[in-house]
């Protein structure tokens, strides 16, 4: 089936450490997102990426970097320069024929800094 | 910049209650509106949505108009089910790069 696929679900790390989370599409889309969920915050945009080799900074790029080698792949790593790294990390792809916001997410991945 | 104000949660309800959820937003020009829903454990799934004004979108017995006068999006549903137990999300989008920017979201519980 075509869809996100996010791992790991759930990531514990030392302060200090940097993390990659991974997020893999088959759903052959060219653009790809990167979100950061806190409770009581709502999701805000890290960083997104329109085409292969592109990407750009979202409203809290800060402490994270990522990489758009390849179409289905959209790693984001979480540095130790990212002062409060504890979150859900949610990737995303466009909706099939979509051009208005209608995102498809991935299940996330539940970081834990300890 | 833009930004979306949603009541705060939870909302708690009995099955076959009538739902309200209230959205408002600020925003330059004309947005696209959504409503996302959350099951837990898991990531977000677009349950509406409206591109311009009155609007409305529909899906799974869920409504919402797209209200430029009262910059309002609320969500309703007639007769909520113990299943529609989740986290709601409203959430535009301006900049023709898909680029949501989301409310912080109201958690929803129906008991039986």
């Amino acid at each position: 089936d075509g869809g996100i696929t996010q791992s790991p679900k759930y990531l514990f790390r030392k302060e200090g450490q940097n993390v990659t989370l991974s997020c893999e599409q088959n759903l052959n889309h060219d653009a790809m997102y990167w979100y950061r969920q806190d409770p009581g915050q709502g999701l805000r945009l890290i960083y997104y990426s329109q085409i292969v080799n592109d990407f750009q900074k979202g409203d809290i790029a800060e402490g994270y970097s990522v990489s758009r080698e390849k179409k289905e792949s959209f790693p984001l790593t979480v540095t130790s320069a990212q002062k409060n790294p504890t979150a859900f990390y949610l990737c995303a792809t466009p909706l099939a024929g979509a051009n208005t916001g209608e995102l498809f997410f991935g299940e996330g991945s539940r970081l834990t800094v300890l | 910049g833009d930004s979306v104000t949603q009541m705060e949660g939870p909302v708690t309800l009995s099955e076959e209650a009538f739902l309200t959820i209230n959205c408002t937003y600020t925003a330059t020009g004309y947005p696209s509106l959504f409503w996302y829903v959350q099951y837990p454990g898991e990531g977000l799934q677009l349950l509406l949505k409206a591109t311009k004004a009155d609007d409305k979108g529909s899906n799974k017995g869920f409504e919402a108009t797209y209200r430029k006068e009262t910059t309002s999006f609320h969500l309703e549903k007639g007769s909520v089910q113990v299943s529609d137990s989740a986290v709601y999300f409203c959430a535009l989008e301006n900049t023709g790069f898909q680029k949501l920017v989301f409310g912080t979201g109201t958690r929803l519980l129906v008991s039986p």
